[in-house]
């Protein structure tokens, strides 16, 4: 069970958004920033966005993130199926002095 | 631009002894730098567990539900940074990443990543 809760699954058409939330607690999402992590089958995490909603380095802008309270969320615009993946959200846990991870939401784009 | 090669590693690795795991940076010194050196396993099917990190200056620190289990260390004239974990379980079979860290003015962040070393615990 991950300390940050993600939906398992999302899916959404070629050229629709989809949203992928991040669910903490005050310990951790509330107070701490936020990265995000995409993993494209058989290969490593990739940094998505850092400190909530930055993006970095060869991302593009349909790629965004915001938080809000104990929730962030992802937000991917004109999907593309190059974009089917598993993302991740990731933040620092002070009362368990960690770094956490969510469980992953696997995004299809039928 | 920095880069992170794992090397490969014992793949199959028998119950209650130490896995190792071990990755190279190019592209930055180790030793350099405000940097974190991480390590990240993901079991099969699912997510991401941080295990632990060395500084630059040679202060590690680790998950505490491995922490009397696990070591990292680096050796700063290689530039590389080693994972090992002892008493494995099956429970410990994963694919195991490096990964730099950031850890500025406590923003917390992983990049880039190692390619990932498979490990099987298994007799």
């Amino acid at each position: 069970q991950s300390v940050l809760t993600q939906p398992p699954s999302v899916s959404a058409a070629p050229g629709e958004k989809v949203t992928i939330s991040c669910s903490g607690s005050s310990s951790n999402v509330e107070n701490h920033f936020v990265s995000w992590y995409q993993q494209l089958p058989g290969t490593a995490p990739r940094l998505l966005i850092y400190e909530d909603n930055k993006r970095t380095s060869g991302i593009p802008e349909r790629f965004s993130a915001s938080k809000s309270a104990t929730s962030a969320t992802l937000v991917i615009s004109g999907l593309q199926t190059g974009d089917e993946a598993d993302y991740y959200c990731g933040t620092w846990d002070y009362s368990l002095s960690v770094v956490v991870f969510g469980g992953g939401t696997k995004l299809t784009v039928l | 631009q920095v880069q992170l090669q794992q090397e490969p590693g014992p793949g199959l690795v028998k119950p209650s002894q130490t896995l190792s795991v071990t990755c190279t940076v190019s592209g930055g010194s180790i030793r350099s730098g405000s940097w974190y050196w991480s390590w990240i396993r993901q079991r099969p099917g699912k997510g991401l567990e941080w295990i632990g990190y060395i500084y630059s200056s040679g202060t590690a620190s680790y998950n505490p539900s491995l922490k009397t289990r696990v070591s990292i260390s680096a050796d700063t004239t290689k530039n590389q940074f080693s994972l090992r974990l002892t008493s494995v379980t099956a429970a410990d079979t994963a694919m195991y990443f490096c990964a730099r860290e950031n850890r500025d003015s406590g923003i917390i962040w992983f990049d880039p990543w190692g390619q990932g070393t498979l490990v099987t615990v298994s007799s």
